[in-house]
């Protein structure tokens, strides 16, 4: 099974700190994602990245930035947070190349998600 | 432009059949994810349709229909569990999903 993990379940940080959320990945995905989840809103795009050290703006990239340094982990960095900044933020993987798979190409498998409160 | 509709909130008894319904307008079209999230959870992969017509896995089904920029879930049995969010997926080129709103299903005994 896919699995996809997140450093934190729950945070609460203050305003202009900065803030760091980790993904990591067990099935050599070669892509992963950053999204936040707000009501009414669904899921947004904020980055993505097909490779180590790739990156790709989503729909909302202002006031973050992401890391990928290994093909395993993909950081999301909240650069000084600020209070509508607060949500539900999920990170999924999902195959770029034909492999076997639990589900067809651009499956994404998704972490359980940080729910990060900013005061 | 991008966009992705469903309807907001639904409700069914235990037992019926339910269809939840999405129609799309996008750029691209790679293909048409359902995935179901329970409240507080990760959305998990339910179903995926890229051509016209009918997929059954068990009691869900997903329906495509790509010329009018339409597709459904079915649920059938609904059992208590099957209280959830669903939210409908389109997928562009080879990497991004866009996301609909999600449609929250309540079912009652």
């Amino acid at each position: 099974d896919v699995k996809v993990t997140q450093s934190s379940r729950y945070l609460v940080k203050r305003t202009g700190e900065k803030v760091f959320l980790e993904c990591v990945q067990d099935m050599d995905h070669e892509n992963m994602f950053w999204y936040r989840q707000d009501p009414g809103l669904g899921l947004r795009l904020i980055y993505f990245s097909y490779d180590v050290k790739m990156k790709e703006k989503g729909d909302i990239p202002e006031g973050y930035s992401v890391s990928r340094e290994k093909k395993e982990r993909f950081s999301l960095i909240l650069e000084s947070a600020s209070t509508n900044q607060t949500s539900m933020y999920l990170c999924a993987s999902s195959l770029l190349s034909p492999k076997t798979s639990g589900g067809p190409l651009g499956t994404q498998y998704f972490g359980p998600g940080t729910r990060l409160l900013v005061l | 432009g991008q966009n992705i509709d469903q309807p907001t909130e639904m409700t069914a008894t235990e037992g019926a059949i339910v269809q939840i319904n999405c129609t799309y307008q996008t750029s691209g079209f790679n293909g048409l994810f359902w995935y179901q999230q329970h409240a507080g959870e990760a959305p998990t992969f339910l179903s995926y349709n890229v051509l016209d017509g009918l997929e059954e896995k068990g009691r869900f089904s997903s329906f495509l229909s790509r010329s009018k920029g339409y597709s459904y879930l079915l649920l059938k049995e609904l059992q208590m569990k099957d209280s959830a969010s669903y939210l409908c997926a389109v997928r562009e080129g080879y990497d991004k999903l866009i996301f609909g709103t999600g449609t929250r299903l309540q079912v009652f005994p």
